[in-house]
């Protein structure tokens, strides 16, 4: 299995500009999740789906973030207008049903977002 | 709410020794699961070890061990035998089962470096 997908690896863009960062889960997975890791508040759950219907959006730090899953194997996380503030690592995740009994959440090599 | 603490930034060990790596965990759930993840330099989150909150016995999973003291809501990590590609930065995570609403909550993390 190719494990979950993320792209880009890496992204510099200027404040203000719209960022797009997309991920394919594992495929037969139906759960998704969106993590930010930054140094000050380390990883942060910021959304997650379930066959493709947002579960809890609760973590999404403002309006300016936004998440959509169209299909099982493709989300995409978007940051419009981009702030410097919002430099981070994101991650994707994904598990299978009954992740919550503590089946194993299978992440992404990350997106490293810098907005300078 | 769940917390999770990892009050240690970082530790060194000297390769082929042991180390433990301390976490300590805040739930108000009676089931729960824990788990160590470990985030290489290539910043991928990889499970190493999973403990079932209802389990007594301690989970085990090759060179790596914990001591899961659930009266004091602690939760080690031992790696025996380290090997220099244990360097890593290594996570404490617990996700409380209360349904679909559950989160998986990561501490700060601690960075280990083990030394030839």
């Amino acid at each position: 299995d190719a494990g979950v997908i993320q792209s880009p690896r890496h992204e510099v863009t200027e404040m203000g500009q719209e960022v797009t960062l997309r991920c394919k889960p594992i495929s037969g997975h139906d759960y998704l999740f969106w993590y930010r890791q930054t140094m000050m508040r380390g990883l942060e759950l910021l959304i997650y789906f379930n066959n493709n219907v947002p579960i809890d959006d609760s973590g999404m730090p403002e309006d300016r973030f936004s998440a959509k899953m169209p299909n099982a194997s493709f989300s995409t996380l978007k940051i419009q207008p981009s702030e410097p503030r919002d430099s981070a690592v994101y991650f994707c995740a994904s598990s299978f049903y009954q992740w919550y009994s503590g089946n194993t959440i299978y992440f992404g090599e990350g997106s490293w977002l810098t907005v300078v | 709410a769940q917390t999770v603490t990892q009050s240690q930034p970082e530790m060194s060990v000297q390769e082929a020794e042991t180390v433990t790596l301390s976490c300590t965990y805040d739930t108000s759930e009676s089931n729960y699961y824990l788990f160590w993840y470990k985030q290489p330099p290539s910043r991928q989150m990889i499970l190493v070890i999973r403990q079932e909150a209802y389990k007594q016995q301690n989970a085990t999973e090759n060179r790596f061990s914990v001591n899961f003291q659930k009266a004091a809501k602690s939760f080690s990590l031992k790696i025996s035998d380290s090997q220099l590609g244990d360097t890593a930065m290594y996570f404490c995570a617990s996700l409380s089962y209360t349904g679909a609403n559950s989160k998986l909550t990561f501490g700060k993390g601690i960075t280990l470096s083990v030394r030839p």
